[in-house]
Order: structure tokens, then C-alpha cells, then sequence
């Protein structure tokens, strides 16, 4: 199985700021990689995809970079309503893996 | 627009069988590959299974022998089963819809094992 790391596993910052969140897959994934953003007690929302693809409607402060095994996920000039929980996902392989989310704050 | 909305049980008791329906509107089933997914505090993601609407399916191989997915196409939906239950199991379950820039979840609903 593929097995994803995240980190951090926690992030505080402020609105305005770039923040980068990174995903390492344990074996060559090709660019098979989402990121989700997910809010409490919501349905979690896909933002990227393709690894670097943002998806239709989704704010131009979010890209996504990387391929192979290494994944990043950047958002710049943080807005109040970007404090939410982030995950990557592969689907390269089954089983489908996750990493194991990073929870953005407000510092 | 897609829409997933989970329904089934809140509480099933250990060793019993966990069964949980997704219903689709928006979309026929008939066009993607369909997921179960769940969360918990302890195990975080864990990604149960997909069903094509033909019957193709795959499972987590860490469940395999205890999930069940079908799909009932009249209805426009796709279920879930997972029997002998345990603590383990609570979790909110999320149904979702495969393919790349489609992807699309479902609210999730939070299923507890206890007697």
C-alpha cells in the first residue's frame, strides 16, 4: 500500500500570509494527487487535483506543485475562511490513501 | 449539481452488520466510480472501497472479507455493508464520487458501534 506523510500536522498563521503544506507518498505516484479542504461538520471540498490542476471555482491563492513523490500545496494571502483542515489523497493505486491532514489555525 | 447524501443507522451493535445508502441526484450513477470513505480521531482517512455501477469493485484490503458494495440503479444509489462490527468500526462515513476534477463527497454521517 501507498502510504502518504504529511506535515505539518498543524499550522498557525495569519490572514495575509503564504502558508505551504507538503504530502510525500512512500513510492512514485505519477502526479495522481488531490488536495481537500474540509471544515467541521462539512463535507470535505476538492481544491487541486492532477497534483498542480486547480479545480473550476476554486480561488487562484491556492496551487499545488510537485510529482513523483514529493507534493506540496501553497496558499498565499490567507483569507478568514482558508482556516479549515487540509488532506492530500492519492489515487494512483488502490487502496485510495490519505495523508493525515494538517489543521490551519489562526495564530 | 452533484449531490451525495448518506442515510442509514447512527448506532449498530458489535458484531452486527453496519449498513449505510448513498443516494445520488444530479448525476446518474451509471457515469463514475463511486467511494466509501471514512474517518475517525484514531485512524484519521480511511478509504473503504469504490463500486463501478456494472458491479466492479474494489476494497480496502484491511476490510476485505467484511465489505459489501452494490449498487441499485432504479434508485440512483450505492450501499455499503460492513459486517462484524467493532469499536473500531465508529467513524463518519462519507459516500463520494470518483474522477479527477469531479470529485465530489457527501456530508458524511457518523456511525458508533455499542451495544
Amino acid at each position: 500500500d501507498i502510504q502518504l506523510t504529511q506535515s505539518p500536522s498543524s499550522l498557525s498563521a495569519s490572514v495575509g500570509d503564504r502558508v505551504t503544506i507538503t504530502c510525500r507518498a512512500s513510492q512514485d505516484i505519477n502526479n495522481y494527487l488531490k488536495w481537500f479542504q474540509q471544515k467541521p461538520g462539512k463535507a470535505p471540498n476538492l481544491l487541486i487535483y492532477s497534483a498542480t490542476t486547480l479545480k473550476s471555482g476554486v480561488a487562484s491563492r491556492f496551487s499545488g506543485g510537485g510529482f513523483g513523490t514529493d507534493f506540496t500545496l501553497t496558499i498565499n494571502s490567507l483569507q478568514p475562511e482558508d482556516f479549515a483542515i487540509y488532506f492530500c489523497q492519492q489515487s494512483y493505486s488502490p487502496p485510495y490513501s490519505f495523508g493525515q491532514g494538517t489543521t490551519l489555525d489562526i495564530k | 449539481q452533484v449531490q451525495l447524501q448518506e442515510s442509514g443507522p447512527g448506532l449498530v451493535k458489535p458484531s452486527e452488520t453496519l449498513s449505510l445508502t448513498c443516494a445520488v441526484s444530479g448525476d446518474s450513477i451509471t457515469n463514475y466510480y463511486w467511494s466509501w470513505i471514512r474517518q475517525s480521531p484514531g485512524k484519521g482517512l480511511e478509504w473503504i472501497g469504490y463500486i463501478y455501477y456494472l458491479g466492479n469493485t474494489k476494497y480496502n484490503p484491511s476490510l476485505e472479507g467484511r465489505v459489501t458494495m452494490s449498487v441499485d440503479l432504479p434508485k440512483n444509489q450505492f450501499s455499503l455493508k460492513l459486517s462484524s462490527v467493532a469499536a473500531a468500526d465508529t467513524a463518519v462515513y462519507f459516500c463520494a464520487r470518483e474522477g479527477g476534477p469531479l470529485a465530489v463527497w457527501g456530508q458524511g454521517i457518523l456511525v458508533t458501534v455499542s451495544s
